[in-house]
């Protein structure tokens, strides 16, 4: 059974426009939370990260919100940008070194 | 560069024929990881390792094996490779420090027919 949930395989948004992608999880051990970037033919890149001591993390265009009574959590990327077309997916950890992926979502930027 | 290289990058076999997936890192990491992408079931981990010698199991690791002989290799093997192990791999390596990031290689996709 997944831990980790992205229940948007996919989104479309426009170039310049916010993108908001969503990540639940169910394990109330995962205190470690990170996104990653993928382009097709390539492995996965590390996008950022957030603790659970915190509830927001920002890296330039790049934020991770934490909302742990409701074990979720979001990216937003403002403005979008078509190099942002990309396969993203959420990451958790518990007190090991055991990443847990979600499914994944797929997002397009139109011009 | 620093950089994890799998090998081969792609590769058709038939089933139960042996097979090895090389993983290299030039990074002086500790701990290096065998992950498998199906198509909605994101990366499921298949084994790891904390360091030379250690190995364990992750989520899916039945009809694979691993080895960890130097601290830069860990090839993934598989046995008697079947249909359902058509897929894509990918390796990833991290220093031994909790909660950093993993490096990821550049993914290698099996058929196995």
């Amino acid at each position: 059974d997944q831990q980790v949930k992205q229940n948007s395989p996919s989104l479309s948004v426009q170039e310049g426009r916010i993108s908001i992608l969503n990540c639940d999880y169910t394990n109330s051990m995962f205190d470690y939370f990170l996104w990653y970037k993928k382009y097709p033919a390539e492995g996965p890149t590390f996008l950022i990260s957030i603790s659970s001591i915190k509830d927001k993390n920002e890296d330039g265009r790049f934020t991770v919100f934490l909302n742990k009574s409701a074990k979720h959590l979001s990216l937003h990327i403002v403005p979008s940008q078509p190099g942002d077309s990309a396969v993203y997916f959420c990451a958790a950890s518990a007190a090991d070194y055991k990443l847990s992926f979600g499914a994944g979502t797929t997002v397009t930027v139109r011009a | 560069e620093a950089q994890v290289t799998q090998n081969p990058r792609y590769l058709i076999t038939v089933t139960g024929k042996k097979l090895t997936v090389t993983c290299s890192q030039n990074m002086n990491h500790e701990y290096m990881s065998w992950y498998r992408q199906d198509p909605g079931l994101g990366l499921r981990q298949i084994y790891y390792s904390m360091n030379v010698e250690v190995t364990d199991k992750g989520d899916v690791p039945e009809g694979y094996k691993v080895s960890r002989k130097e601290k830069r290799n860990f090839p993934l093997i598989l046995e008697s490779p079947s249909p359902n192990q058509t897929s894509l791999y990918f390796c990833a390596s991290s220093p031994l420090i909790r909660d950093y990031e993993q490096y990821f290689g550049p993914g290698t996709r099996l058929t196995v027919t």
